[in-house]
């Protein structure tokens, strides 16, 4: 699976936009970017996925460049419930073989 | 979304026990079931895949015969450490998927395992 590198962590303040970059230079064609967040001691939970086109759903939106080699995930209005960290996968096709790297953690600050 | 439980959400036990942990897809058919183990602040890791019916497939390094997977039926997966020692203590989370994408899982809430 692609390798995907992401930054360590950033702040964001309640209410605004918050803008989570991906890098993922090595992604295959028929390879997916999923987008996963873990809160606290809790479960990870799905948030959106894409292959080439922009996606959007009611959590967040996925921009995807178009040599996809990297991707862009926004929370529109983040608030204080949306600090968690956010993981960018990109598995091998339709394995489930999710890996998890050291992901983004994002602060949502009042 | 679609909802996983896992129980138990915490235990303790002493050294050489074994201890099960439950999980289930509550309103929809898990074909595939996944079980993570995660250390504190390190990332998930992948364990096993089960699929129902069917023996589990073990990632590298994880022992089968110390972590039993049993995948039952399309709704529930367990997962049992064996002879637990103080190093099994972990965060275990499993996770599971329909047939229409093994890639989209949804996660239960997690079981923190203390072994004394």
């Amino acid at each position: 699976d692609a390798k995907t590198t992401q930054p360590t962590s950033m702040d964001c303040a309640e209410g605004r936009a918050a803008n989570l970059p991906c890098n993922h230079s090595t992604i295959s064609g028929n390879e997916y970017v999923y987008w996963y967040r873990q809160i606290h001691s809790q479960g990870p939970q799905y948030i959106i996925h894409g292959l080439k086109n922009n996606e959007t759903n009611e959590m967040a939106s996925l921009i995807i460049t178009e040599d996809r080699k990297s991707s862009t995930l926004i929370l529109p209005h983040a608030t204080l419930r949306d600090t968690a960290v956010y993981y960018c996968i990109a598995p091998p096709s339709n394995t489930g073989k999710l890996i998890f790297g050291q992901g983004t953690t994002l602060q949502v600050k009042p | 979304g679609a909802v996983v439980s896992q129980h138990p959400s915490w235990v303790i036990c002493k050294s050489g026990t074994s201890v099960k942990i439950e999980c289930r897809s509550l309103d929809f058919q898990a074909t595939t079931m996944f079980w993570y183990r995660q250390f504190p602040k390190q990332s998930l890791m992948l364990m096993a895949t089960s699929n129902e019916g069917s023996k589990a497939t073990y990632e590298q390094g994880v022992e089968k015969d110390k972590f039993l997977i049993n995948h039952a039926s399309l709704t529930l997966s367990t997962l049992t450490v064996t002879s637990a020692h103080p190093e099994d203590s972990s965060f275990y989370i499993c996770s599971a998927s329909g047939s229409a994408s093994y890639n989209e899982q949804f996660f239960g809430p997690g079981t923190r395992l203390t072994v004394l």
